[in-house]
């Protein structure tokens, strides 16, 4: 089975530009949730959802938006970019929201806003 | 306080010998904690997940939890090259509240 898949790979944005992240995750996977990591941090949560609704967000400004498909896909949107938006977005998939619950994170969406 | 503190690296073993990782969190209620593995580069690979105080062995890795001192620790038994990577503590309260990450390079 294939594991989770996001795109773009790469993605090079201005300042001001907003840009959308996608990812699916592993078959059967309900819930889909959303990390930014910082080059020498350890990733930080954004949103998680699970069978469509938003179950949590974390400590990140309006202008990251994020959203699940029927399909259990998700977009992550991030709007008016900064420069400090640059970073590696991580997507992880896992059966469904809880604590004792493995997540497996996709390739990766590295973001560099110039 | 940071929820999820590891020690700081970078940390050096030669080929064969023990690799022991530390990192502590600041929640007590805290239930599940796993351990994740990042090549340089790449996204965070899952090794292992322990809920239960004492140890929990998986080939050559080795997770020990004491709920008490709120302390979580993973060996690397026979550390080889291809260890060499970063290792990243996270609770997991439904969302992942990871640590800075300790990275750890094997001495051939």
């Amino acid at each position: 089975d294939a594991g989770v898949t996001q795109s773009p790979t790469h993605l090079i944005k201005t300042r001001g530009q907003q840009v959308t992240l996608r990812c699916s995750p592993i078959s059967g996977h309900k819930s889909v949730s959303w990390y930014q990591q910082v080059l020498g941090q350890g990733p930080q949560f954004i949103f998680q959802y699970y069978e469509k609704e938003e179950r949590g967000r974390g400590n990140f400004p309006d202008r990251f938006s994020a959203r699940q498909f029927p399909n259990y896909s998700s977009e992550l949107n991030v709007n008016a970019l900064l420069l400090g938006d640059s970073a590696l977005y991580l997507c992880a998939s896992s059966l469904i929201s809880g604590g004792a619950v493995e997540q497996f994170f996709g390739p990766g969406t590295r973001l560099t806003v110039l | 306080q940071k929820e999820v503190e590891q020690n700081s690296g970078p940390l050096s073993v030669p080929e064969g010998a023990i690799a022991s990782l530390n990192c502590t969190y600041s929640d007590r209620g805290s239930q599940s904690f796993f351990w994740y593995r990042q090549y340089s580069g790449k996204s965070p690979e899952l090794i292992m997940f322990i809920y239960s105080n004492g140890d929990k062995e998986d080939g050559r890795f080795t997770a020990q939890l004491n709920k008490a001192s709120q302390y979580v620790s993973l060996l690397i038994r026979d550390s080889q090259p291809s260890d060499s990577a970063t290792y990243l503590c996270a609770v997991n309260d439904y969302k992942l509240s990871f640590g800075a990450g300790t990275t750890v390079t094997v001495r051939a």
